[in-house]
């Protein structure tokens, strides 16, 4: 069965500065990855999807991706993190059925 | 462009008594599926329909049922409310059965 690992439960970074958010994923065979962002009480808006092809994917506001399958990862990247992007984000593995698994969730905190 | 609308947006119930949630999709989406995410947690799958039948069943109690209907809207009833069912409610659609999934706003449910 897929898992999702999310190793760091909080990140706090500057305003300005780069970000990596970390996800490892369980799955025996090529998996659909995402990457969503909660902001506090609302939905979940996609940043970004991996299916197949390139392994660096581009995303809404200056996220990407990349997914490594010899690491089993697919870490978020941000050059330079605005104030507005503190949320949760929330890796996810599909398999192509309907059973998407999410992490834990990292919480982002930025400092002014 | 439009969204998944959920309905409501907030709900309080009581123990013991039946709630019901529902979801419009995108249009021209033809799945439908349903996450629970409690306070601090990630979302946990629930269920899914795929043009109007039941597709995959993930952690949903016997005491919920939901349907999808001849419009691709979807229902999730909830009877003999416990206060472990609070939660956030999210509804995602998507195209098929391996499309992303576009995530609603959520119903937040609160059983006092």
């Amino acid at each position: 069965a897929q898992s999702v690992t999310q190793p760091d439960i909080h990140i706090t970074v500057s305003e300005g500065a780069s970000l990596e958010l970390r996800c490892n994923y369980s799955y025996g065979a090529t998996p659909y990855l995402f990457w969503y962002v909660q902001s506090p009480g609302q939905g979940l808006q996609l940043l970004l999807k991996y299916f197949s092809g390139d392994t660096l994917v581009q995303g809404i506001k200056g996220f990407e991706a990349e997914f490594k399958r010899s690491q089993s990862s697919f870490n978020l990247r941000k050059p330079s993190v605005h104030w507005s992007d503190a949320a949760e984000y929330f890796c996810a593995v599909g398999a192509g059925n309907n059973d998407m698994r999410f992490g834990a969730g990292t919480r982002l905190t930025v400092k002014p | 462009a439009a969204g998944v609308i959920q309905s409501p947006r907030h709900l309080i119930k009581e123990k013991r008594e039946t709630a019901t949630l529902k979801c419009y999709p995108i249009p021209r989406h033809d799945t439908v599926y349903w996450y629970q995410q409690g306070p601090g947690q990630d979302p946990q799958f629930l269920i899914s329909f795929y043009e109007k039948m039941q597709s995959d069943k993930g952690s949903i109690p016997d005491r919920f049922s939901a349907q999808q209907f001849s419009d691709y809207h979807s229902e999730l009833n909830m009877s003999s409310l416990e206060l472990g069912d609070s939660a956030l409610y999210f509804c995602a659609s998507g195209r098929g059965r391996t499309d992303t999934q576009y995530f609603g706003p959520g119903t937040r449910l609160t059983v006092l």
